[in-house]
């Protein structure tokens, strides 16, 4: 079993619709990253949270530390947002966990 | 924008051939990791380093080797390629910020052996 583990696995949204990708993760952490690859590999590091919410533009990220949840929302989608949205939890030190992924497909 | 680079992006080789891929940061990051994702996998962490002349593996058990004698620098090279080293590397360099780790990624290398 995967310490992270990220849901769903692949989505397709229309143009403009809200979404949410989960994250639920089993081990003490002490951050969790949101990261986005694009198409060709490169990564993104989109968010990093220890508690609450962070906002950029219109990606939101939440944390509840008690559940060992978070979540990653997208308002107003659009196809420039397709990508893989990965999740990955930070132990103590420099260990990390990371998610399979949600492959995401914004349709104009 | 983060200033890691990596080289080559693609490589296809040989088997039996020794292979270099190239990581390099500007941001004079300590902390420097190479990680190993194949198609639709989750990236694992195969080496990392906590500074100069500081190197350990990670996770996942790695024929490759790394060396980090400068800061800057963090290769890592495989001796003798095999079909199943195909597959995508990535470099990342981290620092702490605002009391956590900011991790920053190069863009890959995908690695074909025949």
């Amino acid at each position: 079993k995967n310490e992270v583990e990220q849901s769903p696995q692949n989505l397709t949204a229309q143009e403009g619709e809200f979404i949410t990708i989960n994250c639920s993760y089993s081990v003490g952490i002490s951050a969790l990253h949101w990261l986005q690859q694009h198409p060709g590999g490169g990564i993104v590091s989109l968010f990093m949270l220890s508690s609450g919410k962070k906002k950029h533009g219109r990606l939101i990220a939440t944390i509840n530390i008690q559940e060992k949840h978070s979540s990653l929302h997208i308002t107003a989608s659009h196809p420039r947002d397709s990508a893989v949205y990965i999740c990955a939890a930070r132990l103590g030190g420099n260990q990390f966990y990371f998610g399979t992924g949600t492959s995401l497909t914004v349709i104009p | 924008e983060a200033d890691i680079y990596q080289t080559p992006r693609y490589l296809v080789i040989g088997t039996g051939k020794k292979i270099t891929l190239e990581c390099s940061q500007t941001m004079g990051h300590d902390k420097m990791y190479w990680y190993q994702q194949d198609p639709g996998m989750e990236l694992h962490l195969i080496h990392y380093s906590y500074g100069v002349n500081s190197t350990e593996k990670g996770d996942l058990s790695s024929e490759s080797t790394v060396s980090r004698i400068r800061t800057e620098h963090f290769p890592l090279t495989l001796e003798s390629a095999r079909p199943s080293h195909t597959s995508q590397y990535l470099c990342a360099s981290s620092e702490y910020k605002a009391g956590s780790v900011e991790q920053y990624f190069g863009p890959g290398t995908r690695l074909t052996v025949t």
